[in-house]
């Protein structure tokens, strides 16, 4: 059971240049959603889906675009890298994004590691 | 803005030494969640509470929910290098279902 897959772990770029993060789930999760944290900042919400074909924006959205073609997969691209988007990126899952009770757990990846020059 | 204030930011205590982390907001959550994060890796759930003015224990790990839901506390009993990590916490509000986050402990438990 792999649970919540980011790849790649590690990426450098170059400002301007494109490149997208992806992410998979094998638990049939409804929500996914896209993170990054930087130091002191905690975790800040980039983009998130509630079902293949929905998605909106979160805290922090511009520079970042995402789609959700399908349950499992949800990629995030960044179009023009900037350096303040030097950060650890996040993909996370629940089974629902409309959960109060508390039940609803975050299942996260390991994370990626982004340094834009 | 929602905020969750984590407090304090960073802890360096001696194996065998109590501590307690805090999480402090002025919005009343539906739920409030504590992770724990080890370096590369994600942060992964400890423990959820729900209803005002429970605790949970997890071992040495004690977490209660405050009586108007709008603040929480982790207290570590005896604390073990095995506890090291940034411990998170994370509040569901009742308007939408978007977890709001504090900035994290970076807890250091020295041999």
């Amino acid at each position: 059971n792999a649970g919540v897959t980011q790849t790649p772990k590690f990426q450098v770029l170059k400002t301007g240049q494109s490149m997208t993060l992806q992410c998979a789930q094998d638990m049939n999760h409804e929500y996914m959603s896209w993170y990054r944290q930087d130091p002191g900042m905690g975790l800040r919400l980039i983009h998130y889906s509630v079902g293949a074909g929905i998605t909106d924006q979160g805290e922090v959205p511009n520079g970042y675009n995402v789609s959700r073609s399908t349950t499992e997969d949800f990629p995030l691209r960044l179009l023009s890298a900037a350096p303040s988007q030097t950060s650890v990126y996040f993909c996370a899952s629940s089974y629902s994004g409309q959960d109060f009770s508390g039940a609803n757990v975050l299942t996260f990846g390991a994370g990626s590691r982004l340094t834009v020059l | 803005t929602q905020l969750l204030e984590q407090s304090p930011q960073f802890l360096s205590i001696q194996e065998g030494e109590n501590l307690t982390v805090y999480c402090n907001s002025s919005s009343v959550f539906s739920s409030l969640q504590w992770y724990r994060q080890e370096p590369g890796e994600g942060p992964v759930l400890l423990v959820t509470v729900v209803t005002g003015g429970e605790v949970k224990k997890l071992k040495r790990l004690t977490f209660q929910f405050g009586d108007a839901r709008k603040d929480s506390s982790l207290h570590i009993t005896a604390a073990q290098p095995g506890d090291t990590g940034l411990y998170l916490c994370a509040g569901r509000h009742y308007s939408n279902y978007q977890l709001i986050w504090g900035a994290g402990t970076k807890l250091i438990i020295k041999p």
